[in-house]
């Protein structure tokens, strides 16, 4: 069974604190995504990672790092919290599949973790 | 930039009914477009995975369309029920290995 398993669901944390949020999945995928969630904003992709200490910036990346150094962890940091950073924090991952008929690759399906409610106060 | 929209933002229907929910989007190079189910306080849900050569997918009482033409992608829903009650997402992936995705449709189904 597929899973993608992120470290806490929710959390509470102190404006200003170092924040760790982690995500470990056993599907061997080479890209992993860190997104947030709030309502009327729906889903925004913060940072995504094609490979192991490979990382790019998603649209809203300010306040925010990320660290791959295994393949199947992918943690997402928040170097000083600050209460606009209270959201759903959602992990994903997708892989490569064979597609056959010719073509050598396609994207399999995401996975995504349980989310981890942050909360910063 | 890609972007995309999800109608209605909100549904209400009596159980057993057939539905239908809409996703569009505006560039139609993709590589493919995913259906997904969101409850309350939970993550997402894989329902469906149309690759951009595929015109649909079927799982159980589900039925996922694609029309990259125009843009267009449609879940079918047959027989609902109460415990498909939830929030539905479209994501659709145009460049690289990044998902764009709607806002959804909050979907509920009464008893």
């Amino acid at each position: 069974d597929v899973k993608v398993t992120q470290s806490s669901r929710y959390l509470v944390k102190r404006t200003g604190e170092k924040v760790f949020l982690e995500c470990v999945q056993d599907m061997d995928h080479e890209n992993m995504f860190w997104y947030r969630q709030d309502p009327g904003l729906g889903l925004r992709l913060i940072y995504f990672s094609y490979d192991v200490k490979m990382k790019e910036k998603g649209d809203i990346p300010e306040g925010y790092s990320v660290s791959r150094e295994k393949k199947e962890r992918f943690s997402l940091i928040l170097e000083s919290a600050s209460t606009n950073q209270t959201s759903m924090y959602l992990c994903a991952t997708v892989g490569w599949g064979n597609a056959g008929q010719g073509v050598l690759k396609l994207y399999t399906e995401a996975f995504f973790g349980q989310g981890t409610r942050l909360t910063v106060v | 930039k890609q972007e995309v929209t999800q109608i209605p933002a909100a549904l209400s229907v009596p159980e057993g009914e057939n539905l239908v929910l809409n996703c569009s989007f505006t560039d139609s190079a993709i590589y493919n477009l995913q259906w997904f189910r969101q409850d309350p306080g939970k993550g997402l849900t894989s329902l469906l995975l149309i690759q951009s050569s595929q015109r649909e997918q079927t799982s159980g009482r589900l039925n996922a369309s694609l029309d990259k033409s125009s843009g267009r992608s449609t879940l079918y829903i047959a027989a609902s029920q109460p415990g498909d009650s939830a929030t539905y997402l479209c994501a659709v992936r145009a460049s690289g290995s990044r998902l764009t995705f709607g806002e959804g449709t909050q979907l509920t189904v009464n008893p």
